[in-house]
């Protein structure tokens, strides 16, 4: 089954308003990383996070590492046009060296 | 553009057909994957290759075949393929497998439908 959950699937958001997107993993994760695909395009190298506790900033999105390094969050403040697309979240699981990656939520911007 | 170039962008197939997919990267990195996405599916790993070594075949049918010549260049053959292979094939590289230096530069992708 999938080992890295992520929820919502589906998030519709009003333009100016804030968002976050959850990912969680059953087994604990040595790092979590971010990627966003725009609609018709492929997935983009956002952030990596490795601490637990862990919040890194870029511009409008917040990204935080559990203290468990179970779960991630994803908080979009202000939402524009732009930020539509789907954000997927993906990790180490402890001893497994293959990258586990979330199903992803998609993000539509009502104008 | 990411350094990781994919061709064709899009194809269409019938069943019988051959074709190939080709990745090139430019990106100096030494690990490179065939990835497979389908509408409301999560990204599924088909293929890993270290050091143009297979290190990953993850439960894939035997009619995708790939192929590593060496660590810029990966290929995807494709042979009596079914409608439900239909998806998006996306190849990736990283600078490394596993650990905090593996991180993902996709291509973007060969969208393929087979007839």
């Amino acid at each position: 089954g999938q080992q890295v959950m992520q929820i919502p699937q589906y998030q519709h958001v009003q333009e100016g308003e804030d968002f976050t997107t959850y990912c969680n993993s059953s087994t604990t994760l040595s790092n979590i990383q971010w990627y966003k695909q725009r609609p018709g395009g492929h997935p983009v190298f956002l952030i990596q996070l490795v601490k637990s506790g862990e919040v890194k900033k870029q511009k409008r999105l917040t990204f935080q590492f559990g203290e468990a390094k179970k779960n991630s969050s994803l908080h979009i403040t202000a939402t524009q046009t732009t930020d539509v697309g789907t954000y997927f979240c993906a990790g180490h699981r402890s001893n497994d060296y293959k990258l586990s990656f979330g199903a992803g939520t998609t993000v539509t911007v009502r104008a | 553009e990411t350094g990781v170039t994919q061709t064709p962008r899009h194809l269409v197939m019938g069943m019988t057909n051959k074709k190939s997919l080709k990745c090139e990267q430019h990106l100096g990195h030494n690990a490179m994957y065939w990835y497979k996405q389908s509408a409301k599916k999560p990204l599924e790993l088909m293929f890993v290759y270290n050091f143009k070594e297979q290190t990953e075949n993850n439960s894939v049918p035997s009619r995708f075949s790939p192929e590593c010549p060496n660590s810029s260049h990966l290929f995807l053959h494709l042979h009596t393929l079914q409608p439900e292979d239909s998806a998006l094939y996306l190849c990736a590289s990283s600078p490394v497998i596993g650990g905090f230096e593996e991180k993902l530069f996709f291509g973007s992708g060969t969208q393929l439908s087979v007839l």
